[in-house]
């Protein structure tokens, strides 16, 4: 399994760009790169995903190195509701399935 | 559209009792989950059907944790007998179809459910 490592809490000024980097250093060539994020209490709720190309929404903005071993998700002005743990997913493939494994994610604590 | 759904949201049992989890997922979507979750941790793969056939049980505590999905729509979660080390957060989730990198692999989360067992 492609692991993900990431930083385990981070603060950010509302109204500042969030930036929450991952590694994943042995990812492989199909695999893909998801963002979800869980306010407490809540479910984890997705938020981006890319495969080797940056990727934008409504939400965030994902950027994806061009060796694909890190990746970076943009909360471009982070708000106190953006305070939650992110989690960085690497997707793989295993008999026709999507696989997926969390890890402990980073909880982003964003301040007034 | 409406989300995925879980009930109940809190239950309190004594170890060695029988607790089940329901879950309804996303109207048409093929592919369900169920998450352990353990304060401070990520959420862990217990089990996952595509439609109502199982694809991955292998983190599933066999002896005394089952799930079915009748019909390939909603889904329980059965706990017996609990164990104090299961107090957790119960995850639902569901996506459309398990398909590379498209938007059918989102995953859709209920709000889950919260077992304390004493």
């Amino acid at each position: 399994d492609a692991k993900t490592t990431q930083p385990p809490s981070m603060d950010c000024a509302e109204g500042r760009a969030a930036n929450l980097p991952c590694n994943h250093s042995t990812i492989s060539g199909n695999e893909y790169v998801y963002w979800y994020r869980q306010i407490h209490s809540q479910g984890p709720q997705y938020i981006i995903h890319g495969l080797k190309n940056n990727e934008t929404n409504e939400m965030a903005s994902l950027i994806i190195t061009e060796d694909r071993k890190s990746s970076t998700l943009i909360l471009p002005h982070a708000t106190l509701r953006d305070t939650a743990v992110y989690y960085c997913i690497v997707t793989r493939r295993s008999g026709g399935y999507q696989k997926v494994t969390f890890g402990t994610g980073t909880k982003l604590q964003v301040i007034p | 559209e409406a989300g995925v759904a879980q009930s109940p949201r809190y239950k309190i049992i004594e170890k060695r009792q029988s607790v089940a989890f329901w879950c309804n997922p996303i109207s048409g979507h093929a592919t369900l989950y169920w998450y352990q979750q353990i304060l401070g941790q990520g959420p862990k793969l217990l089990i996952q059907f595509q439609n109502n056939g199982v694809v991955d049980d292998s983190q599933l505590p066999k002896d005394r944790f089952s799930a079915e999905r009748l019909k390939g729509v909603d889904s329980t979660l059965k706990i017996q007998p609990a164990k104090l080390e299961d107090s957790a957060v119960y995850l639902c989730a569901s996506s459309l179809d398990t398909i590379s990198g498209t938007q059918e692999e989102t995953q859709y989360f209920g709000p889950g459910t919260r077992l304390l067992v004493l």
